[in-house]
């Protein structure tokens, strides 16, 4: 049972553009959501998180929308730069409880200059 | 943040070997966390380290497969044992507050 969904494994946006990944979950327990961002042969790097208390997160270039009711997240990233183009994985968890991260499967963003 | 260090960062190794990953991170911790990516899928959490107590494995791992030792607050191992093409992954290991180690890729002939 997965718990965290990306459905899209890729997409394919322009230079300047925005990228919208999304990210659905089932486990109403999860309070706490995260962004990452990985190339190959590195690990993931945090991008972004946000609290289930919050429907939306900024930080430069990045925002995460949350809608709790529809047990969805979307991270925007605008303008697009051909150095997002990575995986990006969605994660969420339980405060307070064990702390453990679930993951969705990912999203390949390409950035075509 | 804290910076999390891992050895080696990359082998390849021969079936029915095993492999010892370590994991160093700048700052003490209380958990640590272990997780694999085979190729093309997602971050699977093996198990979770906490100094002083047993690793708690999750649904599909087992200890005799992937023991992990938990020396002290900064510092953690995990070994891959008796491995098979199919251990063939990235293991990365994280702490608490989500940040993660650069990544080992092993391959197993």
């Amino acid at each position: 049972d997965q718990q965290v969904k990306q459905n899209s494994p890729s997409l394919s946006v322009q230079e300047g553009r925005i990228s919208i990944l999304n990210c659905d979950y089932t486990n109403s327990m999860f309070d706490y959501f995260l962004w990452y961002k990985k190339y190959p042969a590195e690990g993931p790097t945090f991008l972004i998180s946000i609290s289930s208390i919050k429907d939306k997160n900024e930080d430069g270039r990045f925002t995460v929308f949350l809608n709790k009711s529809a047990k969805h997240l979307s991270l925007h990233i605008v303008p697009s730069q051909p150095g997002d183009s990575a995986v990006y994985f969605c994660a969420a968890f339980t405060q307070g409880g064990s702390e453990k991260l679930v993951f969705g499967k990912g999203t390949k963003l390409t950035v075509n200059p | 943040s804290a910076v999390i260090s891992q050895k080696p960062s990359r082998d390849i190794c021969q079936r029915g070997t095993s492999l010892t990953i370590q994991c160093q991170v700048d700052s003490q911790v209380t958990m640590m966390f272990w997780y694999r990516q085979q190729p093309g899928q997602s971050l699977t959490l093996i198990a979770t380290a906490n100094q002083g107590s047993e690793a708690t494995y999750e649904s599909g791992f087992v200890i005799d497969k992937f023991p992990i030792s938990r020396p002290n607050l900064t510092f953690s191992t995990l070994t891959v044992s008796n491995m098979s093409p199919e251990d063939s992954s990235i293991y990365l290991c994280s702490v608490e507050d989500g940040f993660f180690g650069p990544g080992t890729r092993l391959t197993v002939l």
